[in-house]
């Protein structure tokens, strides 16, 4: 069962505008953390923002915003006043413990961002 | 701060060769360390979770033989694509984990064509 979900395959955007993009996730586990990474064409992967399980507040970076919500069990990421250099490819991941003690990050397949001019 | 860096950055190979790819955190220690595979326009895909002096922990369906992974120091690990066939080809990363959450923090990623 996947447990990471991105429904928004691609998403094009005006400059300047706010985006949301979405992320459900599923687990049993009380304890876990979201994370959201951007990956440009480059292929690297840039650590964005994270929000624990426990944590009251939603997570915020910068433009980075995290709407968190716990009962729908969904951790959307938003971008405010978007800029060109936000087009890439954006990927939420959970984390999760293993049964061999590890932690691991299961990610989503990704929403591709393209913002227009 | 937490730079991650990989190489090489590219690499073509012939059928059968082996190929090793360097995984260094640059500012931080890591004592784990793990192995993604992405192929085009898909998702990463966990290989294997290297722990610093201990055997990697390989992932359901991923040959130990075939993809040697060694942890030998808290900033450095490899891994070794043995005797790399065609299907090998992919783009290779790799992740340190650090920071206040247990972060992961990717390198660059290894392009891998084998002939």
């Amino acid at each position: 069962a996947q447990k990471i979900t991105q429904t928004q395959p691609g998403m094009f955007v005006q400059e300047k505008e706010a985006v949301t993009l979405d992320c459900t996730y599923d687990t049993s586990d009380p304890s876990y953390g979201l994370f959201w990474y951007k990956q440009p064409s480059s292929g690297e992967m840039i650590f964005l923002i994270y929000q624990g399980s426990y944590d009251q507040q939603n997570a915020t970076e910068g433009r980075y915003s995290l709407n968190f919500q716990k009962a729908r069990k969904s951790a959307n990421l938003v971008i405010s006043a978007s800029q060109l250099g936000d087009s890439a490819m954006y990927f939420c991941a959970m984390r999760e413990s293993t049964n061999f003690g590890n932690e691991k990050l299961t990610f989503g397949t990704g929403t591709r961002l393209t913002i227009i001019p | 701060g937490a730079v991650v860096s990989q190489h090489p950055s590219r690499v073509i190979c012939k059928s059968g060769t082996s190929v090793k790819i360097e995984c260094r955190s640059l500012d931080f220690q890591a004592t784990t360390m793990f192995w993604y595979r992405q192929f085009p326009k898909k998702s990463l895909m966990l290989m294997a979770t290297s722990n610093e002096g201990s055997k990697a922990t390989y992932e359901q369906g991923v040959e130990k033989d075939k993809f040697l992974i060694n942890h030998a120091s808290l900033t450095l690990s490899t891994l070794t694509v043995t005797s790399a066939h065609p299907e090998d080809s992919s783009f290779y990363i790799c992740s340190a984990r650090g920071g206040q959450w247990g972060t992961q923090y990717f390198g660059p990623g290894t392009r891998l064509t084998v002939l």
